[in-house]
C-alpha cells in the first residue's frame, strides 16, 4: 500500500480559504468513505478535525470542512488563522482492512 | 479523563529489540482496537499495525513493509504492546497508540515514545 499523496507545503493569507488535496485509489479513498484529517503542531500529537469524510468532531472549527470525489479527498479551511499554520494529514481505510496515510502537508499562513 | 500513554522507548542498536507499551486510562480498554503509528523526524505519519479487542478474536494487521518484524498483542487488562525486532535505523521514530474512541477515526492518541536506533 502506498501513502496517499498530498501537496508537501500550500499558503494563504489570514481570512483566506485553502484547500488540500488527497489523492488515492479504488481501494482506499475510492472505496470507503472513511476519510479522516489530522491536524499536528510542532512537537504535538495529531488532532483529529475531519471524520468520514466531511464530518467534524465536537469542539472542532466550522472553518474546517471535508469533502471526496472518486479516488480524491480534500480538506478546506476557510478564514484562515494564524494559528492554522500546521502540518495536515489525510488518512483512509484500505481494501485490506489496513490504514494508509497521506505523506502531508505543511500550511503556512502568510 | 481518557487517555493512552506510550513507554519504553529508548536507544537501541541496528538489529536489536525493543518492546514498547500502550497503557489506558479512562475507558474501558478491553473493548477497543488499539493501534500504533509512528513518525520519523520531519516527516509524516505511517500506520504501522493494529491489534482488535477480543470482540474480533484480537485480530492484528500490520503496513505491508513492516509485516514479519513488529508484532502486536495486548493484554485486556490495560496495555497494548509493539515488539519490534531486528531494527533499522530507518525504524527510529515516535511511535504513537491511537484508538477509534467515539467515532471512526483516530480520535484519541497518545503522546509518543520515542524510539532511537543507532550504533
Amino acid at each position: 500500500q502506498s501513502a496517499l499523496t498530498q501537496p508537501a507545503s500550500v499558503s494563504g493569507s489570514p481570512g483566506q480559504s485553502i484547500t488540500i488535496s488527497c489523492t488515492g485509489t479504488s481501494s482506499d479513498i475510492g472505496g470507503y468513505s472513511y476519510v479522516s484529517w489530522y491536524q499536528q503542531h510542532p512537537g504535538k500529537a495529531p488532532k483529529l478535525i475531519i471524520y468520514d469524510v466531511s464530518s467534524r468532531p465536537s469542539g472542532v472549527s466550522n472553518r474546517f470542512s471535508g469533502s471526496k470525489s472518486d479516488n480524491t479527498a480534500s480538506l478546506t479551511i476557510s478564514g484562515l488563522r494564524a494559528e492554522d499554520e500546521a502540518d495536515y494529514y489525510c488518512s483512509s481505510l484500505t481494501s485490506t482492512d489496513t490504514q494508509v496515510f497521506g505523506g502531508g502537508t505543511s500550511l503556512t499562513v502568510l | 479523563e481518557v487517555q493512552l500513554v506510550e513507554s519504553g522507548g529508548g536507544l537501541v542498536q541496528p538489529g536489536g529489540s525493543l518492546k514498547l507499551s500502550c497503557g489506558a486510562s479512562g475507558f474501558t480498554f478491553s473493548g477497543f482496537d488499539i493501534h500504533w503509528v509512528r513518525q520519523a523526524s520531519g516527516k509524516g505519519l505511517e500506520w504501522v499495525g493494529r491489534v482488535r479487542s477480543a470482540t474480533h478474536n484480537y485480530a492484528t494487521a500490520y503496513a505491508p513493509s513492516l509485516r514479519g518484524r513488529f508484532t502486536i498483542s495486548r493484554h485486556d487488562s490495560s496495555t497494548a504492546y509493539l515488539q519490534m525486532n531486528s531494527l533499522k535505523t530507518e525504524d527510529a521514530a515516535i511511535y504513537y497508540c491511537a484508538i477509534y474512541y467515539e467515532i471512526n477515526a483516530f480520535d484519541i492518541w497518545g503522546q509518543g515514545t520515542t524510539v532511537t536506533v543507532s550504533s
